[in-house]
């Protein structure tokens, strides 16, 4: 059974730089390409990063120089370094098996929720 | 990037068809067969339900059906059930592995 399990998220006062990880389980870890994707209380879904089989890395204006994605494969497991928060980047933060020949997600974590607050 | 256009909520009465509809670009929608709904009910992660716009994944309903014309994309849902009850968003490949998703559609069946 594939499993994505979130970790890392809590309140971060701004210009903070938590990491987030995601631990997966079920599946080739090695094999997929991984993507975060977060979610504002009440809001849409927003593309945040994504990282592929050899570790080339993608993301959207919003987070570009600001966040940083990353994997271990040893470990089964993908990161995502956030780096100097502000307000608008408080949310949920999910990770989700992406497949690169369609480019959609088919697993999903449950999300950790990141809150920057002062 | 902006973000894919979709009604903000559509409603039907079970048994009936409803449509959602979201609207993107030629730089989106318009270039590639790359889109991809989603299901979300409150309070859990977004289930996938339809990719490279009209194919559906091993489990979900024949229900469910997708499609695309243009700079355009649609999900169909037939025979309303209660349980389909929940916020909808599409999602479309931008190129250089890049995407962006609508801004979701909530779904009320009355």
């Amino acid at each position: 059974e594939v499993q994505l399990v979130e970790s890392g998220g809590g309140l971060v006062q701004p210009g903070g730089s938590p990491r987030l990880s995601c631990a997966a389980s079920g599946f080739t870890f090695s094999s997929y390409d991984m993507h975060w994707v977060r979610q504002a209380t009440g809001k849409g879904l927003e593309w945040v990063s994504a990282i592929g089989t050899a570790g080339d890395t993608y993301y959207p204006g919003s987070v570009k120089g600001r966040f940083t994605i990353s994997r271990e494969n040893a470990k089964n497991s993908l990161y995502l370094q956030m780096n100097s928060l502000r307000a608008g980047d408080t949310a949920v933060y999910y990770c989700a098996r992406g497949r690169g020949s369609g480019w959609y997600f088919d697993y999903w974590g449950q999300g950790t929720l990141v809150t920057v607050s002062s | 990037q902006s973000a894919l256009t979709q009604p903000a909520s559509v409603s039907g009465s079970p048994g009936q068809s409803i449509t959602i509809s979201c609207t993107g670009t030629s730089g989106d929608v318009g270039s590639y067969n790359f889109v991809s709904w989603y299901q979300q009910h409150p309070g859990t992660a977004p289930k996938l339900m339809i990719y490279e716009a009209n194919k559906r994944p091993s489990g979900i309903s024949n229900r469910f059906s997708g499609s695309k014309s243009g700079n355009t994309a649609s999900l169909t849902i037939s025979g309303l059930q209660a349980e389909d009850e929940a916020d909808y968003y599409c999602c479309s490949y931008t190129g250089r592995n890049t995407g962006v998703f609508g801004g979701g559609t909530k779904l009320t069946v009355l």
